[in-house]
């Protein structure tokens, strides 16, 4: 799988729209793009993913490039309980047999200050 | 409740002794997963079973590490002679299967079982 490059940490404000970002130059094009966060104390949980168009759901957004090699993931007013480590993991998925396993990085670490 | 569940939360461990962490997935899920979280670092992949064969065990870091799950639901990840390396956060996913990942991608983890050795 490629390899991700993301921030170390970030603040943002209460209510301010988290724009988290992700280097993965190396992608190639049967790989997705997964975002997973994990709250203190917590097992990761699963955000979003997509494989080249915006994705959108009720917890986020994601915005992939066109050329595919970075993405944000977008949270549209953060809150306090946003705060966590967010992975940004890119991934084949296919329906043969195999391993599906993630290769978590060391994640953006995201602040919400009041 | 409906999460995956894993036992104990918490484990101290003399260095040498054997210690077994249990992993309950969502009913009806396929694919389980363990990890390995060291502090401050992301999980790391150990091991994954689709129903009880386990097909991929290649982020086993010793045969110390050994995990089973003979009826395709319980798993138990057992580590025999326990070193203070081995102290670390266990975690345990479960998916509905591999057709369905492709749907969601959704992998629903547990809130691990903290291992510290002494």
């Amino acid at each position: 799988d490629a390899k991700t490059t993301q921030p170390t940490s970030m603040d943002c404000a209460e209510g301010r729209a988290a724009n988290l970002p992700c280097n993965h130059s190396t992608i190639s094009g049967n790989e997705y793009v997964y975002w997973y966060r994990q709250i203190h104390s917590q097992g990761p949980q699963y955000i979003i993913h997509g494989l080249k168009n915006n994705e959108t759901n009720e917890m986020a957004s994601l915005i992939i490039t066109e050329d595919r090699k970075s993405s944000t993931l977008i949270l549209p007013h953060a809150t306090l309980r946003d705060t966590a480590v967010y992975y940004c993991i890119v991934r084949v998925v296919d329906s043969g047999a195999g391993s599906y396993q993630l290769t978590f990085g060391k994640g953006t670490k995201l602040s919400v200050i009041p | 409740g409906a999460g995956v569940s894993q036992s104990p939360r918490y484990k101290v461990a003399k260095r040498g002794q054997d210690v077994a962490l249990r992993c309950d997935p969502i009913s009806g899920h396929v694919s389980l997963f363990w990890y390995q979280q060291a502090l401050g670092q992301g999980p790391e992949f150990l091991t994954y079973f689709q129903n009880e064969a386990q097909l991929d065990k290649s982020g086993l870091p010793s045969d110390r590490f050994f995990a089973e799950r003979p009826e395709g639901s319980v798993s138990t990840l057992k580590i025999q002679r326990t070193q203070q390396e081995d102290s670390a956060v266990y975690l345990c996913a479960s998916s509905l299967g591999v057709a369905a990942e492709t749907r969601t991608g959704e992998l629903f983890f547990g809130e691990g079982s903290r291992l510290t050795v002494l």
